[in-house]
């Protein structure tokens, strides 16, 4: 059975612009999770989907966004891009909110 | 927050058994214990979850004490590729899904 897969892997950006992650869950996941990790700051929740529907939400600015299609697969957007966005995005699937997660390799995200 | 409590760091010598504890000393009766782990620059890895029972899989073993205000996992032959930092997550059943990620124990493998 194929993994969470993260695309793209790597990502270079500039201030102000904006970006589109996307994630595949394993097939018949309908939760999907993202999550972003810096070194000051750790592993921290973005956001949860389960059937298209945003569950629950981290404390993070409107400028990140998400969204999840009908065959569960997500995208996360953030838009006005800060020095302090560049960091490594984890997306992890589960099969219902309360089980346990399995992640992709993660999207790295700089901005220059 | 993160409601656990971990060690920074640990050693370890390969082939030998690695014991990481992790402190949960307000968890609520609906709060599982899950274990992940990370390997430098990688997704974090499931290892193991548990609610009051002793549990065994083929990756390690999960020991949570009587009153479950404590847990153990247990690497039973630690090999230089368990290098890695290891989180002790508390979580309620039927929660919304989010993980809160504490700082975890960076565990070496040593040769």
């Amino acid at each position: 059975k194929a993994g969470v897969t993260q695309t793209p892997r790597y990502l270079i950006k500039t201030r102000g612009q904006q970006v589109t992650l996307s994630c595949s869950p394993i097939s018949g996941h309908r939760s999907v999770s993202w999550y972003q990790q810096t070194p000051g700051q750790g592993l921290q929740f973005l956001f949860e989907y389960f059937s298209e529907t945003q569950r629950n939400k981290g404390n993070f600015p409107g400028r990140f966004s998400g969204r999840q299609f009908s065959n569960s697969r997500s995208e996360m957007n953030v838009s006005t891009l800060e020095l302090g966005d560049s960091a490594l995005y984890l997306c992890a699937s589960s099969q219902r909110a309360n089980t346990e997660a399995f992640f992709g390799q993660g999207t790295r995200l700089t901005v220059v | 927050d993160a409601k656990t409590t971990q060690p920074t760091s640990m050693d370890c010598a390969e082939g030998r058994a690695a014991n990481l504890p992790c402190n949960h000393s307000t968890i609520s009766g609906n709060e599982y214990v899950y274990w992940y782990r990370q390997i430098h620059s990688q997704g974090p890895q499931y290892i193991i979850h548990g609610l009051k029972n002793n549990e065994t899989n083929e990756m390690a073993s999960l020991i949570i004490t009587e009153d479950r205000k404590s847990s153990t996992l247990i690497l039973p032959h630690a090999t230089l590729r368990d290098t890695a930092v290891y989180y002790c997550i508390v979580r309620a059943g039927g929660s919304q899904g989010n993980l809160i990620f504490g700082k975890g124990t960076k565990l070496s493998v040593k040769p």
